[in-house]
C-alpha cells in the first residue's frame, strides 16, 4: 500500500465548474499537507499549505484536511481553463522527505 | 529573487553511462532536495542536503548521489545508469526558516531519457 493514494483522473470539466481532488494516506505522523500544481514541462508550484486538521481558503481555492479519516481535498471554484494542471497532494511529518502523491490530471473546458 | 535553475533541461544517454545534473537554488534557500519524477507519477525523494551534507536521503541506491556547494547550488549524480533512470528530475530549494516544514520551491527539471 503507498503511503498517499490519489486518483490520476483524467477529470475533465467544463468552465466554472467546482473541482473537487482528494487523496488518502496511512502514515498518522503526517503533519504538514500540501498541495502543488505542475503544468506540462514546468516543475510543481506550491497551491495550498495547511498544518494538521481544518480548512484553508485562498480565492478560489480551498484545502481541508481531515486527520481522523486520513483524508485530505482541494475545491477549486469558478474553474477556468488555465486551471488546467496536474494537482499533486503532498504530506511529510516535519523531517526532511515530502511524499507525494500521483497527482491528478484536470482539464478544464472552456 | 531569483527562482530555481537546472541545467540541461533535457538529455539523452545510454543504459551504462554516467549523468550529472546541476542545479541552483533559490537565493536565501540553504537546503536543497532532489525528487525523481517518472511518467505519470509524482515526485519521489531522492536525497536532501543541508550545508553541504547529506541531510536525509530516499529508497534509492548509491549509484545515486550528490554534492552541494558553498553557493548552495547543488549536483546530482547518477552512475551506470540503467532504462528505469528514466525521468524528470527535479531540484527544489527550501529556506528551514520559513514558514512551516519543507515548502518546496521547484526548478522545471532536467528530462533524462536513457536509451
Amino acid at each position: 500500500q503507498k503511503e498517499v493514494e490519489q486518483d490520476p483522473g483524467p477529470l475533465s470539466v467544463p468552465e466554472g465548474a467546482i473541482v473537487s481532488l482528494n487523496c488518502t494516506y496511512s502514515n498518522s505522523a503526517f503533519q504538514y499537507f500540501m498541495w502543488y500544481r505542475q503544468y506540462s514541462r514546468k516543475g510543481p508550484e506550491l497551491l495550498m499549505y495547511t498544518y494538521s486538521s481544518g480548512n484553508k481558503e485562498d480565492g478560489r481555492f480551498t484545502a481541508q484536511v481531515d486527520k481522523s479519516s486520513k483524508y485530505i481535498s482541494l475545491f477549486i471554484r469558478d474553474s477556468q481553463p488555465s486551471d488546467s494542471a496536474t494537482y499533486l497532494c503532498a504530506m511529510d511529518t516535519g523531517g526532511f522527505k515530502t511524499i507525494f502523491g500521483a497527482g491528478t490530471r484536470l482539464f478544464v473546458k472552456a | 529573487e531569483t527562482g530555481v535553475t537546472q541545467s540541461p533541461t533535457h538529455l539523452i544517454k545510454t543504459r551504462g553511462q554516467q549523468v550529472t545534473l546541476r542545479c541552483s537554488s533559490q537565493s536565501g534557500h540553504n537546503t536543497v532536495s532532489w525528487y525523481q519524477q517518472a511518467l505519470g507519477q509524482g515526485p519521489q525523494f531522492i536525497f536532501q542536503y543541508y550545508r553541504e551534507e547529506e541531510n536525509g536521503r530516499g529508497n534509492f541506491p548509491p549509484r545515486f548521489s550528490g554534492l552541494q556547494f558553498p553557493n548552495y547550488s547543488s549536483e546530482l549524480n547518477v552512475n551506470a545508469l540503467e532504462l528505469d533512470d528514466s525521468a524528470l528530475y527535479l531540484c527544489a530549494s527550501t529556506n528551514p526558516l520559513g514558514v512551516g516544514a519543507n515548502v518546496l520551491t521547484f526548478g522545471a527539471g532536467s528530462r533524462l531519457t536513457v536509451l
